[in-house]
């Protein structure tokens, strides 16, 4: 099935850097979501983007959904311990219309550099 | 954000018996919930679309005889994993479509249940 290519895979951050991930596909998608998962939670839902071209923010975080509706980036500024998780990248395919099933991509791990 | 609550968060079990996992949405009417299954390290793989008064749809490969899914109102979807066994020991999560949000409902997920099957 469809797929989204979310990178990087994981990343080491140490506390006060700045966070860069983003998601890309191959098809044109009406929504662009961003959720963050704790080990052994489920995910929450961080920032949510329905027009192209839209940039929206979450405190430290700020996503947006690219012009050509095929891609979408999440920055976090000035990370803190508490940013480490897995954050998954999710799109509504614009087939779908507004019922179409989400995917999710891969997920990048965020970890503390030793 | 929308409050999806799922029951029991972690359950151990033995092989040959079955177990329930219940999935409520406690602020908001949810027509469709869907179920996850994610195996360590791994994204989220959607294993059926729950709606409320029809039978569920299941995704390719996904035994429907196996995992029995119910979503008899509009606040509550419920998967039984019927025999199980220690293949099916994973983390369960399942999620709820928030109509009241833009975009047709967004996606709000429950706590997670990891089953154990000895």
């Amino acid at each position: 099935g469809q797929q989204l290519n979310q990178s990087p895979q994981s990343m080491f951050i140490q506390e006060g850097e700045d966070v860069s991930m983003n998601c890309t596909s191959s098809s044109i998608f009406n929504t662009w979501l961003w959720y963050k998962q704790d080990p052994g939670e489920g995910p929450v839902l961080l920032i949510a983007l329905y027009k192209a071209g839209e940039l929206t923010s979450n405190g430290r975080l700020t996503a947006q959904f690219g012009i050509t509706r095929k891609d979408s980036f999440l920055n976090i500024s000035a990370s803190i311990p508490s940013d480490v998780g897995i954050y998954f990248c999710a799109g509504r395919p614009y087939y779908g219309g507004s019922q179409g099933n989400l995917i999710f991509g891969k997920g990048t791990k965020l970890s503390v550099k030793p | 954000g929308a409050v999806v609550s799922q029951h029991p968060s972690r359950v151990i079990c033995k092989s040959g018996t079955s177990v329930k996992i219940e999935c409520r949405s406690l602020d908001f009417q949810a027509t469709t919930m869907f179920w996850y299954r994610q195996f360590p390290k791994q994204s989220l793989m959607l294993m059926a679309t729950s709606n409320e008064g029809s039978k569920a749809t299941y995704e390719q490969g996904v035994e429907k005889d196996k995992f029995l899914i119910n979503h008899a109102s509009l606040t509550l979807s419920t998967l039984t994993v019927t025999s199980a066994h220690p293949e099916d020991s994973s983390f369960y999560i399942c999620s709820a479509r928030d109509p009241r949000t833009l975009g047709g409902g967004e996606l709000f997920f429950g706590e997670g249940s990891r089953l154990t099957v000895l």
